[in-house]
């Protein structure tokens, strides 16, 4: 039983460029969320989603920034254009209800 | 904005059990606080959660107060690879589980 699966695990990107991030759910689960986590930092809500729509996407920086959940495939969060501050830890989690979820052991984006 | 809070650190020794607080004043009748953990820069890891009854599993247990306004989990004999960063979730926050700050918690050889 595969738990929750993140590609790429480390990502690097010069300014300017796009980064994609992929998250597949464990078997069963329909609900995705993405989380960011800046070096020392705590773990920030970007974005939840059930298959093929954005539920709550009230975490995601109003440019750039883009997520979906096709119906099928993985989850992908989309970043354009990327700049220095976007270098984080991108983490997905996903439940088959809400409340327990399973988290990726996270994407590490890194912008040079 | 995080509706729980929790003490930024604490330190126990190993084989000693760790109490770690959490106040979730703002929580209603029927939602759920739960529990997690970071160990380093690992992924979190769901621990346990709980309503109104205090709740056990193998990795901890979890007492509620009868107001529900704070809780306490409990891992009953710590080891070194229980350092983590410890997360109390309130459901109130709604779809986003907000994680907060948590509490590091350091096991002590």
């Amino acid at each position: 039983n595969a738990g929750v699966m993140q590609n790429p695990r480390h990502l690097v990107r010069r300014r300017g460029q796009e980064a994609r991030l992929r998250c597949s759910p464990m078997k069963g689960h329909s609900h995705v969320y993405w989380y960011r986590q800046l070096p020392e930092e705590g773990l920030k809500f970007m974005v939840y989603l059930q298959k093929e729509n954005i539920i709550d996407e009230s975490g995601m920086p109003k440019e750039r920034f883009s997520a979906e959940f096709p119906k099928e495939g993985p989850s992908i969060l989309r970043i354009q254009q990327v700049v220095r501050g976007d270098s984080a830890a991108y983490f997905c989690a996903s439940s088959r209800y809400t409340g327990e979820l399973f988290f990726g052991e996270g994407s590490r984006l890194t912008v040079l | 904005d995080a509706k729980t809070t929790q003490p930024p650190s604490m330190d126990c020794a190993e084989g000693r059990a760790a109490n770690l607080p959490c106040n979730h004043s703002t929580i209603s009748g029927n939602e759920y606080v739960y529990w997690y953990r970071q160990i380093h820069s690992q992924g979190p890891q769901y621990i346990i959660h709980g309503l109104k009854n205090n709740e056990t599993n193998e990795m901890a247990s979890l007492i509620i107060t009868e107001d529900r306004k704070s809780s306490t989990l409990i891992l009953p004999h710590a080891t070194l690879r229980d350092t983590a960063v410890y997360y109390c979730i309130d459901e109130n926050t709604g779809n986003q589980f907000y994680f907060g700050t948590g509490t590091s918690l350091t096991v002590i050889p």
